[in-house]
C-alpha cells in the first residue's frame, strides 16, 4: 500500500516571500503520478500541480513549482511570491498508474500567508 | 465550462436515517470518484466509477454505504442507517478517463445528530 507523509501541519509565510511545503511517499511502484491540491476555506479542492514519475523535469505552474526526487521519494512544493489568496490547506497526493485510479492523500499542511 | 457539482451543500440528519448525496461530474468525464474527509481519518477514497461500473469499491467503510452511477453521468452515494461517525465532508471528483487528473466538487457536509 502507498502512504503519503506531510510532516508540517502548519506553516506561515509573509506576503511576497517564498515557502516550501514538504511531502514524502512510500511505494514499490515505478510508474505513478503525484499531485498538490489546495483547499481554501471554501472547501473546494483545487489542483495546483501534477507530476508524472517518468518525467525527470520538475513541473511548474506560474508561481508554483515542485522539487521531485524520485530516488528519495520526495515531492516538495515551492510557492514563490506568496499571495494572501494562497492561504489554504495543501494536500500532497499519490496515484498509481496501474489499474487503481484512486488518490492517496497526505494529512495536509495549513499555510497562512500574512501581511 | 461547468465544474463538478454536488448537492446538497450541507445535510443534517438524525442517527438511523438514510441519506442520499448527489454528484454531477464535468460533462464528458468518464471516471467519477467519491472521497470522505473527516477530522479523524483525513481524506479517504470510497469508490470510483468507470462509466456506470464500479471497479473499485474497496474504500466503502461498511455495507451501509452504496453508490450508483446512471447514464455514465450523475452518481448518488447512499448511506443507510446513518451513524454519528458518518459525519464528514463527502467529496466527489471526476476525470476525463482513469489515471487523468481529478477535478473536485465543493463537497457535501454531512452532520449526523
Amino acid at each position: 500500500a502507498q502512504t503519503v507523509t506531510q510532516s508540517q501541519p502548519e506553516m506561515s509565510v509573509q506576503e511576497a516571500e517564498t515557502v516550501t511545503l514538504s511531502c514524502t511517499y512510500d511505494t514499490s511502484e515505478s510508474n505513478y503520478y503525484l499531485f498538490w491540491y489546495k483547499q481554501p476555506p471554501s472547501r473546494q479542492m483545487i489542483l495546483v500541480i501534477r507530476q508524472e514519475a517518468y518525467k525527470q523535469q520538475n513541473a511548474t505552474e506560474n508561481r508554483f513549482s515542485v522539487n521531485f526526487q524520485k530516488a528519495a521519494k520526495s515531492f516538495s512544493l515551492k510557492i514563490s511570491d506568496s499571495q494572501l489568496g494562497d492561504t489554504a490547506m495543501y494536500f500532497c497526493a499519490f496515484m498509481w498508474s496501474g489499474t487503481a485510479s484512486k488518490l492517496t492523500f497526505g494529512t495536509g499542511t495549513r499555510l497562512q500567508v500574512t501581511l | 465550462g461547468a465544474g463538478v457539482s454536488q448537492s446538497p451543500s450541507n445535510k443534517v440528519t438524525e442517527k438511523g436515517k438514510d441519506v442520499e448525496l448527489r454528484c454531477d461530474p464535468i460533462s464528458g468525464h468518464t471516471a467519477l470518484y467519491w472521497y470522505r474527509q473527516s477530522l479523524g481519518q483525513g481524506l479517504e477514497f470510497l469508490i470510483y466509477f468507470q462509466g456506470n461500473s464500479a471497479p473499485d469499491k474497496s474504500g466503502l467503510p461498511s455495507d451501509r454505504f452504496s453508490a450508483e452511477r446512471t447514464g455514465g453521468s450523475v452518481s448518488t452515494l447512499t448511506i443507510q442507517r446513518t451513524q454519528q461517525e458518518d459525519s464528514a465532508v463527502y467529496l466527489c471528483a471526476s476525470s476525463l478517463a482513469i489515471r487523468e487528473t481529478q477535478y473536485f466538487g465543493p463537497g457535501t457536509r454531512l452532520l449526523v445528530l
